[in-house]
């Protein structure tokens, strides 16, 4: 089952913050966010690790909540680079390591 | 460079026509996937390899064929495509695990008239 994520768009301001968020109906290992720009690949943002460990290549922040099942993407002071679809996957361990996306979060970045 | 290189980056064919579209990586990853993004619907995973000669479903199996005999090739192949399959294709690689990201590869954009 896909994970939910909400909001499904959300528009804002440079310099303004937003939160992204993903609910799972399952217990999870794992939660991957990505950033889509229009066309292109998706891009790797941050791996949450059941068990607190975080691994991220950008200065964004996530959070992990491991009972619940949910992870909330934090972006703030966004800047007109932010601007693109946000995915996020979860994984829920056991051996075939498949990772289940989201149908993503449309942010827009206005001047 | 990492990299996931696919083939080819855009294709129009007509329905029935056999097609295969080509994904490569040079990270010496054990697990490849395929995806299919549709307007509103996210990355929908439509088959999955953990190594060579391992494959499986995803998702959205129907109407698609894989192959791994190759640890770095994991080909999509369309035997008969149809209208439906009009989409953009990812292929995607990563380390097996479930802490490890997934490179895509650019996409695939296939039209089926």
């Amino acid at each position: 089952q896909q994970p939910v994520q909400s909001p499904q768009a959300v528009i804002l301001r440079e310099g303004e913050d937003a939160v992204i968020n993903c609910s799972s109906s399952k217990a999870l290992y794992s939660v991957h966010w990505y950033r889509q720009k229009h066309g292109e690949a998706p891009v790797f943002l941050m791996i949450l690790l059941k068990g607190g460990e975080q691994k991220g290549h950008e200065k964004i922040s996530a959070s992990f909540n491991e009972k619940k099942q949910q992870s909330s993407l934090y972006l703030t002071a966004s800047q007109l680079s932010y601007s693109g679809t946000y995915f996020c996957g979860t994984y829920s361990g056991g051996s075939n390591y498949k990772l289940t996306f989201g149908k993503g979060t449309l942010l827009t970045v206005n001047p | 460079e990492a990299q996931v290189t696919q083939n080819p980056r855009y294709l129009i064919t007509v329905t029935g026509k056999k097609l295969t579209v080509t994904c490569s990586q040079n990270m010496n990853h054990e697990y490849m996937s395929w995806y299919r993004q549709d307007p509103g619907l996210g990355l929908r995973q439509i088959y999955y390899s953990m190594n060579v000669e391992v494959t499986d479903k995803g998702d959205v199996p129907e109407g698609y064929k894989v192959s791994r005999k190759e640890k770095r090739n994991f080909p999509l192949i369309l035997e008969s495509p149809s209208p439906n399959q009009t989409s953009l294709y990812f292929c995607a690689s990563s380390s097996i695990s479930g802490a490890n990201e997934q490179f895509f590869g650019p996409g695939t954009r296939l039209t089926v008239l």
